[in-house]
């Protein structure tokens, strides 16, 4: 079964806690994002990576950090930095970034995460 | 002005209705434009997507895109309770690296 995967499901940090969410992808595709979704703002993306050891900020950065060892996986932690870290946390993949063509984003079930 | 906009709702309709749903977007480089279905609790499924302007339709969905107007629509016929969801537009430039997406309309259909 090809797809995303996240995990866990429900995560909940304590003030002052880093956290590390996981996404893996088994689609071969090159481009990995990470997103936030707050009620009423849709998605906001927080980090994208394009390629293997290589990766992007993007709209909302502050506060989080990944890595991209390996082309399936692409975790975020959420550091303490981040202020409010309370909301759906969203992990996508696309074939390949840059090219013409739909190149549609594919995502994974979602991490709530709550700050206790 | 945000780069696209989209009716919040929620939308409440009776099952069978035609369902229309809407966004507007200010940047006219955009080429690709797709919906979303998103279950509650759940990660956005691909519903639809189109290539600049036109019609494309598929089984009871219909998404237009009207690029003059800087304005898409996606319609649901003969709507379900099971379309009870949240959608999504989405949208990019033609070698743009990501996607645009608005803040989603909660479309509820009642039995």
């Amino acid at each position: 079964d090809g797809g995303i995967t996240q995990s866990p499901k429900y995560l909940f940090r304590k003030e002052g806690q880093n956290v590390t969410l996981s996404c893996e992808q088994n689609l071969n595709h090159d481009a990995m994002y990470w997103y936030r979704q707050d009620p009423g703002q849709g998605l906001r993306l927080i980090y994208y990576s394009q390629i293997v050891n290589d990766f992007q900020k993007g709209d909302i950065a502050e506060g989080y950090s990944v890595s991209r060892e390996k082309k399936e996986s692409f975790p975020l932690t959420v550091t303490s930095a981040q202020k409010n870290p309370t909301a759906f946390y969203l992990c996508a993949s696309s074939i390949r970034p840059g090219l013409a063509g739909y190149n549609e984003q594919f995502f994974g079930p979602g991490t709530r995460l709550t700050v206790l | 002005q945000k780069e696209v906009e989209q009716d919040p709702g929620p939308l409440s309709v009776p099952e069978g209705a035609i369902v229309s749903l809407n966004c507007t977007y200010s940047n006219s480089a955009f080429q690709y434009f797709m919906w979303y279905r998103q279950y509650s609790r759940k990660g956005p499924e691909l519903l639809m997507y189109t290539y600049s302007s036109g019609n494309k339709e598929d089984g009871r969905f219909t998404a237009q895109v009207d690029k003059s107007s800087k304005y898409i629509s996606l319609f649901i016929r003969d709507s379900q309770p099971s379309d009870s969801a949240t959608y999504l537009c989405a949208m990019r430039n033609n070698y743009g690296q990501n996607f645009v997406f608005g803040p989603g309309t909660r479309l509820s259909v009642l039995p």
